[in-house]
């Protein structure tokens, strides 16, 4: 049972340039999430799914596209990278999202954008 | 959601117990109180929660005032690996969507 898992570990991007975050879990779980942390805060929520073929927006949506074709797999995109996008990601996924749901965090995507 | 008060930084010895605050005097009935945590350079894990009653696990415990305007987790035994970030965040339980927003957390260091 991996959990969650991400890919890459790392990245370098130039400004303008495009990439795709894959998030995976293997839990069943109907919801995920794509967080991102910038040095000395907290985890700021960017988007998020409560089941296949949905997404919404969360606080820091702005700059980000994701898909949920399937249930174990969360897609983050970046259209054109900037450097105020260069922060570590964090993929969540939880059985619901209810205040009594726990939910369980990948080990991030550190991306750097020049 | 309403909000968490958390210090800064807080040091403690290893095998010694650790009791870290949590202020949320604006806390709703409804609200669970969840505790995260984070290790350098991993994503956070789920500690505990709880709602009205003292939590246990293996983890941790979880005491709550009577009034539920502050918590307080308690690591028994601190060790060097329970060194990280803890966060306390409120999550509200009316609706299928409850965020779960992080603040700056508290970060816990560990003397050996």
């Amino acid at each position: 049972n991996a959990g969650v898992t991400q890919t890459p570990k790392f990245r370098v991007l130039k400004t303008g340039q495009s990439m795709t975050l894959l998030c995976a879990q293997d839990m069943n779980h109907e919801y995920m999430y794509w967080y991102r942390q910038d040095p000395g805060m907290g985890l700021r929520l960017i988007h998020y799914s409560v089941g296949e073929g949905t997404t919404a927006k969360g606080e820091v949506p702005d700059g980000y596209n994701v898909s949920r074709l399937k249930k174990q797999n969360f897609l983050l995109g970046l259209e054109s990278a900037a450097p105020s996008q260069t922060s570590v990601y964090f993929c969540a996924s939880s059985y619901g999202g209810q205040g009594l749901d726990t939910q369980y965090f990948g080990p991030g995507t550190r991306l750097t954008v020049l | 959601d309403a909000k968490t008060t958390q210090p800064n930084s807080m040091e403690s010895n290893e095998e010694e117990p650790v009791h870290l605050p949590c202020n949320h005097s604006t806390i709703s009935g409804t609200d669970y109180i969840h505790w995260y945590r984070q290790l350098p350079s991993q994503g956070p894990e789920y500690v505990i929660h709880g709602l009205t009653s003292n939590v246990n696990n293996r983890m941790a415990s979880l005491a709550i005032a009577e009034d539920r305007k502050s918590s307080t987790l308690i690591l028994h035994r601190a060790t060097l690996r329970d060194a990280a970030v803890y966060y306390c965040i409120l999550r509200a339980n009316t609706g299928a969507n409850s965020k779960l927003t992080f603040g700056k957390g508290i970060t816990l260091s560990v003397r050996p």
